[in-house]
């Protein structure tokens, strides 16, 4: 099966750097996702991480280490807007290829 | 394309009543799945389509639960004799194939069974 473990929120403020943690134990490995969910409404794609490294796509960076089944999310120049839950999720590869997300972790931004 | 809609936006429901809720896929998407979120909870797999082909749905899905793709385009999630515990917000997605760039979510069907 497949789990995922991500803190379950963290408190920043305006302007600053943030790190969102995700550690997962999948029977196979197809890449780690990243969503944005902000309140009532839709998660949104973020990421996706197949390889090790990072990925940036403006100021949110993902990064993944398959050696240590370990990902994390960056959030630079932090935003009120920022304020959401963040989901990280894997593939269930043993049936299909769907994704099973995390817990979330409700980022909160403050001025 | 507008996205993913889905449609109503909230139902509110007796126990023991019949609720269904639609989704419109992105129209080249020929995968659908529908997850269900509760309250502080990341989105819970229910099942999934590839085209008018229900694949799999998730073990935790009793059988008073439903779905049907019947053309491979839009999708219906039926839910019989409703219980208090089928309150959630049942969100829809879909995908081109696997979903490696990402799942297409719509906003949601809040439903609250009172």
């Amino acid at each position: 099966g497949q789990s995922l473990e991500q803190p379950s929120e963290v408190t920043a403020v305006e302007g600053a750097i943030v790190q969102i943690n995700c550690t997962y134990q999948t029977s196979g490995f197809y890449g780690l996702s990243w969503y944005q969910q902000h309140d009532g409404g839709a998660p949104t794609f973020l990421s996706y991480n197949a390889l090790d490294g990072l990925e940036e796509t403006g100021r949110f960076s993902s990064f993944l280490s398959r050696s240590d089944s370990y990902g994390y999310l960056l959030l630079q120049e932090l935003q009120m807007k920022d304020s959401a839950s963040y989901f990280c999720a894997v593939r269930d590869l043993e049936r299909g290829g769907k994704l099973i997300f995390g817990q979330g972790t409700e980022l909160s931004v403050k001025p | 394309d507008t996205g993913v809609s889905q449609d109503p936006r909230h139902k509110i429901t007796k126990r023991g009543q019949n609720v269904t809720f639609r989704c419109d896929p992105i129209s080249e998407h020929n995968r659908l799945y529908w997850y269900r979120q509760t309250l502080g909870q990341g989105p819970e797999f229910l099942t999934y389509f590839q085209n008018e082909a229900q694949l799999e749905k998730s073990r935790l899905l009793s059988d008073r639960f439903s779905a049907e793709r019947p053309k491979g385009s839009f999708s219906t999630l039926e839910i019989q004799r409703t219980e208090q515990g089928d309150s959630a917000m049942y969100l829809c997605a879909s995908s081109l194939d696997q979903g490696s760039y990402g799942y297409t979510f719509g906003s949601g069907t809040r439903l609250t069974v009172v």
